[in-house]
């Protein structure tokens, strides 16, 4: 079964209008993290936003918040005032213990963003 | 810049052929993870490995192995090259900070022509 679900393949948004990049996840485990991570055409994986299971309240990182609704197991990024440096890849992930206290990171197969002018 | 140096950045060879891939992981970081990117693929896990030895094995293949040095950088080995190996490697680190995060080098573009 997927853990990690991200719904849209892609998405095409307006520039300076506000996203919502869904994200579903499935753990059983009380204590876990999410990620979420940006990847430009450049190739490179720019950390975002994250929010552990236990924070009370929804993380926010300038532009970039986390909308976490636990009993729906969703993390969706929001992203305000979109601009067109934030078309990418867009990558979910969760943390799972693995091993004791090794941790691991499963991830979603991404959302394509494209802002347009 | 995520702190973390990966050699070197394009890579382009021939079936059949074997090429190491380099990674320096974050300052204090003790774990690093190499992972696979197909074309408009996700991220494939290959290995973990934690202050030089073997944590967790992913999805990689046995032409493909791995290492941890004393000094923590990491080199991934890829042997018998086929076409289908060419793809954006990653080395990533991770701390204590921030919830495991993970910190990624710029990628290895592999091309197996």
């Amino acid at each position: 079964a997927q853990k990690i679900t991200q719904t849209q393949p892609g998405m095409f948004v307006q520039e300076k209008e506000a996203v919502t990049l869904d994200c579903t996840y499935d753990t059983s485990d009380p204590s876990y993290g999410l990620f979420w991570y940006k990847q430009p055409s450049s190739g490179e994986m720019i950390f975002l936003i994250y929010q552990g299971s236990y924070d009370q309240q929804n993380a926010t990182e300038g532009r970039y918040s986390l909308n976490f609704q636990k009993a729906r197991k969703s993390a969706n990024l929001v992203i305000s005032a979109s601009q067109l440096g934030d078309s990418a890849m867009y990558f979910c992930a969760m943390r799972e213990v693995f091993m004791d206290s090794n941790y691991q990171l499963i991830w979603g197969a991404g959302t394509k963003l494209i802002i347009k002018p | 810049d995520s702190g973390v140096t990966q050699t070197p950045k394009h890579l382009i060879t021939a079936t059949g052929q074997r090429v190491t891939l380099r990674c320096s992981p974050r300052s204090g970081d003790l774990s690093v993870y190499w992972y696979q990117q197909s074309l408009d693929q996700g991220l494939q896990f290959l290995i973990q490995y934690y202050n030089g030895e073997e944590r967790a094995k992913g999805n990689i293949l046995e032409r493909f192995s791995a290492q941890q040095f004393p000094d923590l950088h990491s080199e991934l080995n890829l042997s018998s090259l086929e076409l289908g190996d060419s793809a954006l490697y990653f080395c990533a680190s991770s701390g204590r900070d921030k919830g495991e995060k993970l910190f990624f080098g710029s990628g290895t573009q592999l091309s197996v022509l």
